[in-house]
This record gives C-alpha cells, sequence and structure tokens, in this order.
C-alpha cells in the first residue's frame, strides 16, 4: 500500500524558513517522479514542484522559484521540500505526491503569518 | 506556465449523466498530459479519481469514467448519485510543470 506522510509544517512569520519532509513506503520510491502540491484555504489545489528519480531535474511554480527547493534521498526514501522567504500568500495544506497514480499524503499545514 | 481550463459550474439530474472537461491553452490535450482527474468533497482532502486519461483507482466509483473528446480530456459521471455532488478538479503534465485547472462545481439536483 502506497503510504505519503508529510511533516514539518507549522506557523511562521513573513520571510522566515520551514522545511517540509514526507516518508514514502510501499511502493519503490526511487523509481517515481515525486512532487509537491498545496492548497490554500477555500481556494483549488495548486502544483508547487517538481523532481525526478534521481534528483537531477526539478521543477516550480514560478511563484516559488528561487525561494522553494525540492530534493529527495532515496535512501531514506524522503522526499522536502526547503521553504524560504516565506510570505503570507504560500500560507496552505502541502501534500506530497507520487506522480504516477496521483497518491497523496495526508497533508501538512503552513501558515504564514505575522 | 500554462493555462487549464474547466466549466465553473455544472447541474446534473440524479441517476443522470454529465461530462465534465479539460482544455489547454497551449492546445489539444493529449495521452501525453497524462490527464487526471480529482473529486473533493466539502471539508474532505482532494482524492484521485482518475489517471493517466482513463486509469482508475480501487476506491474510483464505476460510474466514473475519463477520456479524451475532442481536444480535451473528459470525465464522465453515468448514474449520479448525491454523493457526487462535490468540486472536481483537472491536472496536467507539461514536462517538469504541472496545471490545475479552477475546477467544476458538481451540483446533483
Amino acid at each position: 500500500e502506497v503510504q505519503l506522510v508529510e511533516s514539518g509544517g507549522g506557523t511562521v512569520q513573513p520571510g522566515g524558513s520551514l522545511r517540509l519532509s514526507c516518508a514514502a513506503s510501499g511502493f519503490s520510491f526511487n523509481t517515481y517522479y515525486m512532487s509537491w502540491v498545496r492548497q490554500a484555504p477555500g481556494k483549488g489545489p495548486e502544483w508547487v514542484a517538481k523532481i525526478n528519480q534521481d534528483g537531477g531535474v526539478k521543477g516550480y511554480l514560478d511563484s516559488v522559484k528561487g525561494r522553494f527547493t525540492i530534493s529527495r534521498d532515496n535512501a531514506k526514501n524522503s522526499l522536502y521540500l526547503q521553504m524560504d522567504n516565506l510570505r503570507v500568500e504560500d500560507t496552505a495544506i502541502y501534500y506530497c505526491s507520487r506522480d504516477y497514480g496521483g497518491f497523496w499524503g495526508q497533508g501538512t499545514l503552513v501558515s504564514v503569518s505575522s | 506556465q500554462a493555462v487549464v481550463t474547466q466549466e465553473p459550474s455544472l447541474t446534473v439530474s440524479p441517476g443522470g449523466t454529465v461530462t465534465l472537461t479539460c482544455g489547454s491553452s497551449t492546445g489539444a490535450v493529449t495521452s501525453g498530459h497524462w490527464p487526471y482527474w480529482f473529486q473533493q468533497r466539502p471539508g474532505q482532502a482532494p482524492r484521485t479519481l482518475i489517471y493517466d486519461t482513463t486509469n482508475k483507482h480501487p476506491w474510483t466509483p464505476a460510474r466514473f469514467s475519463g477520456s479524451l473528446l475532442g481536444d480535451k480530456a473528459a470525465l464522465t459521471l453515468s448514474g449520479a448519485q448525491p454523493e457526487d455532488e462535490a468540486d472536481y478538479y483537472c491536472l496536467l503534465n507539461y514536462g517538469m510543470a504541472h496545471v490545475f485547472g479552477a475546477g467544476t462545481k458538481v451540483t446533483v439536483l
């Protein structure tokens, strides 16, 4: 059974940083592209970032380029999202996602507020 | 980045059939966009109904089906049930970027 468990969310002031983690199990993690998706309160979901199997190719939503960094550790079956210079508009539930099949975790809440 | 278009809202009668579509600002939607469809009921997280155009998960009710219809991806609901009232989002893959549509609110009435 595919399982994705996010952690690392919390409340931070504008300009602050957070690092999200996602522990994956139930599938061969190192053979899949992985993504982060977010959903702000009352809005639809929004794709944030994507990484290929070995971590060598990455893609980002324009509004997070230069502020967010996606990475992975295949030895630990883990996906990460380093979020720097956070803005109020980054407030959302962040979901870890396995690209093929559309498997999502339960999400972790990031709140950016002064 | 590309813009993905969906109908803002659709209404279907109980037991009826409705088709939601998903278009791309870059041109025709193809299987290469790996179209996904998600259902989100009020207060719940989105769940994947369809992936890679037509594939279903074990939890996907048989009354939902995915396809390509003309130059768009489509989600057809045949035999609508009250519990199908929800927001539906499509997602298209543009290589190293994905884009969600703004969603279609389906009312069963």
